[in-house]
């Protein structure tokens, strides 16, 4: 079974610092990933995702099926960005998405 | 225009109270799913309905219960509320299977008192 996973819960960084929020998956095949935001009490967005290859608000991330890893980044954090961030794997074929734990991007004026 | 809209935004209520949540989506799309965000905020799919046939249940306990009308609608309904319920509950919707990208309401926030 595929299994996604963001080892922190929270990351707190200071504005115009770079950020680098952590996803590692467990897939034998070849999965689909993505990065979905969700803004306070909002919805959730989807960000990015990796047969995409775009920068969206200046964030990237790139797949590393080695690693199996699909870390966000940004190199300098806005305000803006504060949100909680998830990372998603979806097999080819199938709705099913299976989304990471989420982690707390908290930017610090 | 809203894409996928989901109703009631908020509600609070009764333990052991029966209550649905109504979602919509206007996109034309033929699958529609149900997530659950509890407190921790671990967002895990429930359920999952293309073309109106159920295609994923996730372990769910049989007091929840999802109805499809129609392609645009999927209601979930939900029995014998229990405190664990307390969540908030996504609606979200896509198209077809394969690399299309999923489109999320704006969560019903439910408690249970």
């Amino acid at each position: 079974a595929q299994r996604v996973t963001q080892p922190e819960k929270l990351l707190s960084v200071f504005k115009g610092a770079p950020v680098e929020l952590k996803c590692n998956y467990s897939y034998s095949g070849s999965p689909e990933l993505f990065w979905y935001v969700q803004y306070s009490r909002q919805r959730l967005q989807l960000l990015l995702r990796h047969i995409s290859r775009e920068s969206i608000k200046g964030f990237t991330a790139d797949l590393n099926k080695g690693e199996t890893s699909f870390h966000l980044k940004k190199p300098f954090a806005q305000e803006e960005d504060s949100a909680m961030y998830y990372c998603a794997l979806r097999v080819w074929g199938y709705q099913k998405v299976t989304f990471g734990t989420g982690t707390k991007l908290q930017v610090i004026p | 225009d809203t894409a996928v809209s989901q109703s009631p935004k908020y509600l609070v209520t009764q333990m052991g109270n029966d209550k649905s949540i109504k979602c919509e989506q206007n996109l034309g799309h033929d699958t529609m799913y149900w997530y659950k965000q509890d407190s921790k905020k671990f967002l895990k799919i429930m359920f999952s309905y293309n073309n109106k046939e159920l295609i994923i249940n996730e372990t769910v306990p049989n007091r929840f219960s999802p109805k499809s009308p129609d392609k645009a609608h999927l209601n979930l309904h939900i029995n014998s509320l229990e405190l664990g319920d307390s969540a908030v509950y996504f609606c979200a919707s896509s198209q077809g299977q394969g690399r299309n990208t999923i489109y999320f309401g704006e969560g019903s926030w439910l408690t249970v008192v």
